[in-house]
C-alpha cells in the first residue's frame, strides 16, 4: 500500500532555531494532514493541503504542499519549548489515512 | 462539544486472554477509525468503521477485530494476545469517511500485556 516517508525521525534544536520536516510519497497525493503529537498526549490535527504548490501559514509554521503533490514540508520558525512533540503528515492510502513515522522535536531552553 | 473517549485508559493482561476497548466519538461524528501506536512501528492503522460498517482495514491479522453500534460507539477486540500487543491504541473520529476529514483523536488505552 501506499506509504509516506517522514525525515528525520529526531531533532534537537536549540530554542529560536528552526525546525523543518519532510514527507515524501512514491505516488502522487491527493492531499495530505498534519497532526501534532505531545509527550504523553494523542495526535491533534494542524492543517490539510489540497493543491500543488500549496502553501500555508499557522503563526511560526509553515506547510508546504510539493507541486508534483508528492512531497510536503512543515517548517517552524524560531522554534519554543511549546513546540516539543512529535509531528506526523499523514497521506491517503485507498479510502484510509495512513502515517509517517513521525519526526521527534526536542527543544533546548 | 465533548472530545472523543476511550475506556478503559489503562489495561494489564496476560498472554492469551482477549480484550475489548471501547470508543466514543465526538457527537454527530459518524466514521471511527482505529490505531495501534508502539514506539518502533509509529501509528499503524487498524481499521475504520463508518455507519456500522467496516470500510477499511489495515494490515493487521485476524485475532483484531471491531464493530461499530448504531450511536457511532465503536469498540475493538484483541483476542489471543500475545506480547507485540502491548501498546497504545487510539481512536480518531471524523465527521464523514474518506481522506479529506480531520480526524479528532482520543486519550487511548494503553495496554500491556505480561
Amino acid at each position: 500500500g501506499q506509504q509516506v516517508m517522514q525525515i528525520p525521525q529526531y531533532q534537537h534544536v536549540q530554542e529560536g532555531e528552526d525546525f523543518t520536516t519532510y514527507c515524501n510519497s512514491s505516488t502522487t497525493l491527493s492531499n495530505i494532514q498534519w497532526y501534532k503529537q505531545r509527550p504523553g498526549g494523542h495526535p491533534v490535527f494542524l492543517i490539510q493541503l489540497v493543491k500543488s504548490g500549496e502553501v500555508k501559514k499557522q503563526k511560526r509554521l509553515t506547510f508546504q504542499f510539493g507541486e508534483a503533490k508528492k512531497n510536503s514540508s512543515l517548517h517552524i520558525t524560531a522554534t519554543q519549548t511549546t513546540d516539543v512533540g512529535t509531528y506526523f503528515c499523514a497521506g491517503p492510502n485507498n479510502n484510509d489515512m495512513r502515517f509517517g513515522a513521525g519526526t521527534r522535536l526536542t527543544v533546548k531552553p | 462539544k465533548a472530545g472523543v473517549t476511550q475506556t478503559p485508559r489503562y489495561l494489564i493482561k496476560t498472554r492469551g486472554q482477549q480484550v475489548t476497548l471501547s470508543c466514543s466519538p465526538i457527537s454527530g461524528h459518524r466514521s471511527v477509525s482505529w490505531y495501534q501506536q508502539t514506539p518502533g512501528q509509529g501509528l499503524q492503522f487498524l481499521f475504520e468503521y463508518f455507519s456500522e460498517t467496516q470500510r477499511n482495514k489495515g494490515n493487521f491479522p485476524g485475532r483484531f477485530s471491531g464493530r461499530q453500534f448504531s450511536n457511532s460507539r465503536s469498540e475493538m477486540n484483541v483476542s489471543t494476545l500475545e506480547l507485540g500487543d502491548s501498546a497504545l491504541y487510539l481512536c480518531a473520529s471524523s465527521f464523514g469517511s474518506g481522506t479529506y476529514n480531520e480526524q479528532f483523536f482520543g486519550p487511548g488505552t494503553r495496554l500491556t500485556v505480561l
